[in-house]
């Protein structure tokens, strides 16, 4: 079955450790995203990545990293510098030409 | 700067009823607008789209109606079924080669047996 997986769905860290949350995607999807969901704030787009070797920051990249080293895996890195880690992570993944994107079921990430 | 919004946090309707969920933009360089509906701890699923070159799409209980005058969109539900009882998001793209959607705030819908 093709999918976008996220792993692990539930993480926990204590607080000033750096966290990475992976995305993998065997749909042959060009483009990927991460996006954040807190109560109330909707989706919010961290970074994009709409080729191998390339992203870009999306509205609220502060405190994130990613990479796209292979067209599969788009991982992103929770700093301790983001302020309030602690948040719903959605990752997304497009086929070239297509408009909407498929999200995989999300990664809970705590910082205590 | 909220480019999508939907102003209504919360809709509950009777099963069997309509469900109208509202959603409003104001980036006039979007040119297509997604439905998502989520359930709690998972992704979000593609429910239904519209292009902007079009006021109407359906696809069986669900219609999406788009007035770009004001630029405004709604999702009609009908009948509601309680299975329908979930987050819904509206998402707008904008046109060029950083492809990317603007997702609103979401509406929860609860649909009453």
């Amino acid at each position: 079955d093709g999918g976008i997986t996220q792993s692990p769905k539930y993480l926990f860290r204590k607080e000033g450790q750096n966290v990475t949350l992976s995305c993998e995607q065997n749909l042959n999807h060009d483009a990927m995203y991460w996006y954040r969901q807190d109560p109330g704030q909707g989706l919010r787009l961290i970074y994009y990545s709409q080729i191998v070797n390339d992203f870009q920051k999306g509205d609220i990249a502060e405190g994130y990293s990613v990479s796209r080293e292979k067209k599969e895996s788009f991982p992103l890195t929770v700093t301790s510098a983001q302020k309030n880690p602690t948040a719903f992570y959605l990752c997304a993944s497009r086929h070239q030409g297509a408009y909407g994107y498929t999200f995989g079921s999300g990664t809970r990430l705590t910082v205590v | 700067d909220q480019q999508v919004k939907q102003n209504s946090p919360s809709l509950s309707v009777q099963e069997g009823r309509i469900s109208i969920l509202n959603c409003d933009y104001t980036n006039s360089m979007f040119d297509y607008f997604l439905w998502y509906k989520k359930y709690p701890a998972e992704g979000p699923t593609f429910l239904i789209s519209i292009s902007s070159i079009k006021d109407k799409n359906e696809d069986g209980r669900f219609t999406v109606f788009l007035n770009k005058s004001a630029k405004h969109l709604s999702l009609h539900i009908v009948p509601s079924q309680p299975g329908d009882s979930a987050v819904y998001f509206c998402a707008a793209r904008s046109g060029g080669s950083n492809y990317k959607l603007t997702f609103g705030k979401g509406t929860l819908l609860t649909v009453n047996p």
